[in-house]
């Protein structure tokens, strides 16, 4: 069965620190998608990005950068110089080109 | 462009009693999913459609559970006799998914969070 596990639950630091969210997910699947989610207080699900099983390269967006290691079946996102506005929980999930399958989330919580 | 819209975005309730919520997508996707969410976990796949056609359903939709999604535009899900269990945030997401491209990523709305007293 797929599954996806983000065993930090909650996440403290203080701004301008960088910070790493660990995911490792579980599929039989040869072909298959990860993302990354934010969820801000207000309850939105936000999207941050896909990756597809056949791309292993890290990816950079500004602050943000993700590294999928499939040799780990790891995907895991860092946040380099964290802000307030970064607190959030982040969400891993795998898919198969359907429904989503989300991990318990990870709690980040940005203090000044 | 606009998002996933969702309504009511509240939604409190007596138990036994039905409920109904609405969801729109971002026009031009053919897909749309319901999700639900509890307290401190991640969304749980509740169902979903291409167009107008139901394609899945998860084993959390009990009989009580249904959705609907006319003319493959906006869609609908009803809880029937709702129980305390069924308090939770129920999320809409739709996608574009084309044959040639492959886009799977998933827009959500904001939710509407349901108390069952």
């Amino acid at each position: 069965a797929q599954k996806v596990t983000q065993a930090q639950t909650e996440i403290s630091v203080v701004e301008k620190e960088d910070v790493t969210l660990d995911c490792v997910y579980e599929t039989r699947d040869t072909t298959y998608y990860l993302f990354w989610y934010k969820q801000p207080p207000s309850g939105e699900l936000v999207f941050l990005i896909r990756r597809n099983s056949f791309d292993e390269q890290n990816e950079i967006s500004g602050r943000y950068s993700w590294n999928f290691q499939k040799s780990t079946s790891s995907f895991n996102f860092t946040i380099t110089a964290s802000q307030v506005v970064d607190s959030a929980v982040y969400f891993c999930a795998l898919s198969e080109a359907r429904k989503l399958i989300f991990g318990a989330g990870t709690r980040l919580a940005v203090h000044p | 462009d606009t998002g996933v819209s969702q309504d009511p975005r509240h939604k409190i309730t007596k138990r036994g009693q039905n409920v109904t919520f609405r969801c729109d997508p971002i026009s031009e996707h053919n897909r749309l999913y319901w999700y639900r969410q509890t307290l401190g976990q991640g969304p749980e796949f509740l169902t979903y459609f291409q167009n107008e056609a139901q394609l899945e359903k998860s084993r959390l939709l009990s009989d009580r559970f249904s959705a609907e999604r006319p003319k493959g535009s906006f869609s609908t899900l009803e809880i029937q006799r709702t129980e305390q269990g069924d308090s939770a945030m129920y999320l809409c997401a739709s996608s574009l998914v084309l044959v040639t491209s492959g886009s799977y990523e998933q827009y959500f709305g904001p939710g509407t969070r349901l108390t069952v007293t």
